[in-house]
């Protein structure tokens, strides 16, 4: 069974400085694993995603993730952080091979410091 | 080029009626998954369409079922709804069920049970 652990539920970062959300993930086959970020009354909007191609995942906004499959990690780094970064931010794990479904984590709230 | 659209954005039932969402999938999408977001919660998978039939399920009762129609759009039905199934409904579309694909999220429903 697949399923992801974000290892902080909030985060508190000064407004320039980096951002770091951990997540780990457990999966029986190769994954593809996402990023997801959730504004206040928003819809969920894809950051990045990793597909067994590049293990260093650039995304939208400055993001980008690294995928270390002997720690079973796929953290989520930004140099300088943003006020606009202030968020839900969603870990995801999907499975091929017939169970594609995404397993989300229980989310990191996300606060910018001015 | 429109994205995934949901309608109603808000509604409101008692306990024990019936409930039906709709979605409408991003264009040139022809995959349709469900997700239910308990408030401070990640999404939960609920169920997936491709080709008219239901893919995929997550661990929710028969009373969530669902529909895909031709022209790819979506409808998910909820009977004698409980209190518990407040929550903010999301449909995301994609491009074929594979594990890889990139879900598009839309706005989402939001239930309230009273």
């Amino acid at each position: 069974a697949q399923s992801v652990t974000q290892l902080d539920s909030h985060v508190s970062v000064s407004e320039g400085t980096p951002v770091l959300l951990r997540c780990n993930y457990s999966s029986s086959y190769s994954p593809s694993l996402f990023w997801y970020v959730q504004h206040p009354n928003k819809g969920l909007q894809l950051l990045l995603k990793y597909t067994s191609a590049a293990t260093l995942v650039k995304g939208i906004n400055g993001f980008e993730a690294e995928f270390k499959k002997s720690e079973t990690s796929f953290h989520l780094t930004k140099p300088s952080a943003h006020m606009s970064d202030a968020a839900e931010y969603f870990c995801v794990v999907s499975e091929n091979f017939g169970n594609e479904k995404l397993t989300f984590g229980t989310g990191t709230r996300l606060t910018i410091i001015p | 080029d429109a994205g995934v659209t949901q309608s109603p954005t808000h509604l409101i039932k008692t306990r024990g009626q019936q409930v039906t969402l709709r979605c409408s999938p991003k264009s040139g999408h022809d995959t349709v998954s469900w997700y239910q977001q308990a408030l401070g919660q990640g999404p939960q998978f609920i169920f997936q369409y491709y080709e008219e039939e239901e893919r995929q399920r997550g661990n929710f009762p028969d009373r969530f079922s669902g529909h895909q129609f031709p022209n790819y759009s979506s409808e998910l039905n909820v009977n004698a709804l409980l209190l518990g199934d407040s929550a903010l409904y999301l449909c995301a579309s994609s491009f074929g069920p594979q594990g890889q694909e990139t879900q598009y999220f839309g706005p989402g429903t939001r239930l309230l049970v009273l």
